[in-house]
């Protein structure tokens, strides 16, 4: 079976570019969580899915960040216009109810 | 809000020794799961076991066991026969059950990571 899907793996940019993030999920689960990995903070919540509907996106750190899933197998996360202070590793997750989640491989993003 | 805490940044062993990371969590919460995740340098994020709060028998997973104290809101990791490919970063993470969305899943609240190295 497939795993957590994230694409691109890498990602450069400058200040001010966009950068969108996606991932695709294992198919059936229908929670799905984006996270965010760096030396300072270690692993934070950003915001995460039921069915397709944002449910927490309380750790969404400014307006420059939103997160989108049109469907049950696709997800965006967008930063506009993006900061050095973005740089990161990003990781998708999902899972089915009552079950752990799954990870992606993430997407390490540098923002020059 | 819950606060997950690893007191231990690293630690070192000699391969086939046997091994305990320290997790302790605060929660005003009474239904909820607790994780052991590992992450090599490859950086994957690997689940090792999981504890549901609701149950006092401790999960094991082959040579992963934990000790989890609920009153002591202590979830501790223990590998045996520690081998080279245990090496790694791993993260004690919490969950609670989210009433809207119907109890089945909230995001994880992660500790800093213990980084765990095996020694040949």
């Amino acid at each position: 079976d497939a795993g957590v899907i994230q694409s691109p793996r890498h990602e450069v940019t400058e200040m001010g570019q966009e950068v969108t993030l996606r991932c695709k999920p294992i198919s059936g689960h229908d929670y799905l969580f984006w996270y965010r990995q760096t030396m300072m903070r270690g692993l934070e919540l950003l915001i995460y899915f039921n069915n397709n509907v944002p449910i927490d996106d309380s750790g969404m750190p400014e307006d420059r960040f939103s997160a989108k899933m049109p469907n049950a197998s696709f997800s965006t996360l967008k930063i506009q216009p993006s900061e050095p202070r973005d740089s990161a590793v990003y990781f998708c997750a999902s899972s089915s109810f009552g079950q752990p989640q799954h990870f992606g491989d993430g997407t390490r993003l540098s923002i020059l | 809000a819950q606060t997950v805490t690893q007191s231990q940044p690293e630690m070192s062993v000699q391969e086939a020794e046997t091994v305990t990371l320290s997790c302790t969590y605060d929660t005003s919460e009474s239904n909820y799961y607790l994780f052991w995740y590992k992450q090599p340098p490859s950086r994957q994020m690997i689940l090792v076991i999981r504890q549901e709060a609701y149950k006092q028998q401790n999960a094991t997973e082959n040579r992963f066991s934990v000790n989890f104290q609920k009153a002591a809101k202590s979830f501790s990791l223990k590998i045996s026969d520690s081998q080279l490919g245990d090496t790694a970063m791993y993260f004690c993470a919490f969950m609670k059950l989210a009433m809207y969305s119907g109890g089945g899943a909230d995001g994880l609240t992660f500790g800093k990571g213990t980084h765990l190295i095996i020694q040949p």
